[in-house]
Formats: C-alpha cells, sequence, structure tokens
C-alpha cells in the first residue's frame, strides 16, 4: 500500500535534547513538509522540501532542521533550541504543482519531561 | 497574507440533524485553492475535498456538500444527515500564488450526539 509513515507514534524528549522524528513515503511525491499543531490550533508549516536536496524555512523554523537526502525521507529534528516543542507533528508530501493535494501521515506527538 | 477563519470552534448536533461549518478566506491571489480536511481522533487529517478559485460550482458527495462563494470569500462545508462517525475536528485551508503549504483555519470540532 502506498502512503506516509511517521514514526515514533509517540516521543519523549528531556531538557536539552535533540530528537528527530522520522517521514517517509512511498508515493513517489516530489514535495514533503512538516507542520506542527498546537491544541485548539490548526497547523503550521515549519518546513518544506519540493526537491531532494533541497529544502525552504516555512512560518515557524526556528528550533528546527530537516534534510532531503532521499527523495521518500524528510526527518525533522527538533533541537534544544525550540523551548515549547510539546505538539503533534504531522508529515504530508504532495505530486505535480504546488497547489496540488497534500496527503498526510499519521503523525507524531512530542511531549517534553 | 493568507488567512482563514473558522469561526466556529465547536459545534454539537444530535444524529440525523444537518449541519453546516463555515470557512472564511483571506488571499490577494487571484488562483487558489481551498481544502478541506478531516481529523478524527486517530490525529490523521484525511483530504475530503479540493477546488479552484476559477470553479465557484457547488459540490456534493454523498451525505457531504460545499458551497464555494467568492463574494463572500467563503467555502461552506456542509454534512447532511449527519452520523456519529462525522464527530471529528474539521479543517479548511487554502493555498494560492507561488507560495508553498497550506495555511489552515484554527478548524471546528464537530461532534455529534446519539
Amino acid at each position: 500500500d502506498g502512503g506516509i509513515t511517521q514514526s515514533p507514534k509517540y516521543l519523549f524528549r528531556k531538557e536539552g535534547q535533540n530528537v528527530t522524528l522520522s517521514c517517509e513515503q512511498n508515493l513517489n511525491h516530489d514535495a514533503m513538509y512538516w507542520y506542527r499543531q498546537d491544541p485548539g490550533q490548526g497547523l503550521r508549516l515549519i518546513y518544506y522540501s519540493q526537491i531532494v536536496n533541497d529544502f525552504q524555512k516555512g512560518d515557524i523554523a526556528e528550533g528546527y532542521s530537516v534534510s532531503r537526502e532521499k527523495k521518500e525521507s524528510f526527518p525533522l529534528t527538533v533541537t534544544s533550541a525550540q523551548k515549547n516543542p510539546t505538539a503533534f507533528y504531522l508529515c504530508a508530501s504532495r505530486a505535480g504543482l504546488t497547489m496540488e493535494t497534500q496527503y498526510f501521515g499519521p503523525g507524531t506527538r512530542l511531549l517534553v519531561l | 497574507a493568507q488567512k482563514v477563519t473558522q469561526a466556529q470552534t465547536e459545534i454539537s448536533v444530535v444524529e440525523k440533524e444537518d449541519v453546516t461549518l463555515d470557512c472564511v478566506y483571506e488571499t490577494r491571489d487571484t488562483t487558489y485553492y481551498l481544502f478541506w480536511y478531516k481529523q478524527p481522533p486517530s490525529g490523521e487529517l484525511v483530504f475530503l475535498i479540493r477546488r479552484n478559485s476559477f470553479d465557484e460550482q457547488n459540490e456534493i458527495s454523498g451525505r457531504y456538500s460545499w458551497n464555494f462563494q467568492k463574494s463572500t470569500s467563503s467555502f461552506n462545508f456542509t454534512i447532511t444527515a449527519s452520523q456519529v462517525v462525522d464527530s471529528a475536528v474539521y479543517f479548511c485551508a487554502l493555498v494560492g500564488g507561488g507560495a508553498d503549504g497550506l495555511t489552515f483555519g484554527k478548524g471546528t470540532h464537530l461532534i455529534i450526539q446519539p
């Protein structure tokens, strides 16, 4: 089955620790995205990548980093510089042009110990 | 800057009632797309519909229908004969112009009571 997988489902971070969230897709989509969702809020764009080895900051990129070494993978690292990392993180991908539909993974919930 | 407003934070209705979720958007782009997504308790966003700015025809898919009106910058979503399984958070979103990435509203939490 084609789709987007995210792991882990739950992730716990200690103070001062970097953690990496995984996102993999087998849809052969060119573009991939990371969004953050806080309780009672909509999704906000962290980073996106339209092609391999290239990525762009979104609206709330501070304290996060990404890489895009392979078309199917777009990991997100939450660094110690992100002071309020507790949130639900969703990865998405799309084919074709910018305004095509984005499809989402199941999400990772990050909690701070 | 683009903006999507979903003024209804939470709606609660009894099963079989019709319910409309409102979405108002702001954009300076002449070409843009509007979306609705459903987020059940599991958390994954499920795509429902995509509509471009040049197509104002209403759309119906089973019990779901969408009303797009450019004159009022609205893209409302109606569920007819609601069911308990419709309970979820529903998001309206926008992408336009040269920007990449969706702009989301804050979502409407829909509760369908049996």
